[in-house]
């Protein structure tokens, strides 16, 4: 099994509706990442969480929030979708008390339509 | 703002050259720079992890390099294969307390031609 597991792996959805993209890992750790990735923008930060109490904004959270389940599980919400949210969106995790690298899962395609 | 970049995005180059590949950032106060790999519609992959207080780490046919003071890292590999084709990214995390998060590369395309 995958140590970070994304839950769809693609999924369409309709403008308007509310979808949830989850995350699941194996590895531990307390750090818990969402980041998407768009041609020529690259990655960048959605949401992030250092453990099941600590919920922090990144770059873009607008028209997102999350939600840590357990230190294992961390899902995104899009409260209402919109075409410009069709992206790559991935999950993150990582261990500050070993060398600090993160472990990404194998991302969810999300298309707006 | 640390800002990372990668120059070129995309590279060709035939089946059995070395390379290297560029990673430039603008701050130095890191904590340590990662390389992935990234397929096309997959997720990332990493390849290699170099602590700040490290200049290289090596896996297999791939080395990586940092120069924190001029701020830049390389990603070298040997004899490249087709197989190695996809997009390398790198990603600084910076020095800024317990709480700092990566800065991503936008990545660089490499194609190897058989």
């Amino acid at each position: 099994d995958a140590d970070v597991t994304q839950t769809p792996r693609n999924r369409i959805t309709k403008t308007g509706k509310r979808i949830m993209l989850e995350c699941s890992q194996t590895k531990g750790h307390d750090r818990m990442y969402w980041y998407r990735q768009d041609p020529g923008l690259g990655l960048r930060l959605i949401y992030y969480s250092f453990d099941v109490k600590d919920i922090n904004k990144g770059e873009i959270s607008d028209g997102y929030s999350v939600s840590r389940q357990a230190q294992a599980k961390f899902s995104l919400s899009l409260e209402s979708a919109i075409p410009n949210q069709t992206a790559l969106y991935f999950c993150a995790t990582s261990d500050p008390r070993t060398y600090g690298g993160y472990t990404f899962g194998s991302g969810t395609r999300l298309t707006v339509v | 703002k640390q800002e990372v970049t990668q120059i070129p995005a995309a590279l060709s180059v035939p089946e059995g050259e070395n390379l290297v590949l560029n990673c430039s950032f603008t701050d130095s106060a890191i904590y340590n720079l990662q390389w992935f790999r990234q397929d096309p519609g997959k997720g990332l992959t990493s390849l290699l992890l170099i602590q700040s207080s490290q200049r290289e780490q090596t896996s297999g046919r791939l080395n990586a390099s940092l120069d924190k003071s001029s701020g830049r890292s390389t990603l070298y590999i040997a004899a490249s294969q087709p197989g190695d084709s996809a997009t390398y990214l790198c990603a600084v995390r910076p020095m800024t307390g317990a709480n700092s998060k990566l800065t991503f590369g936008k990545g660089i395309t490499l194609s190897v031609r058989p």
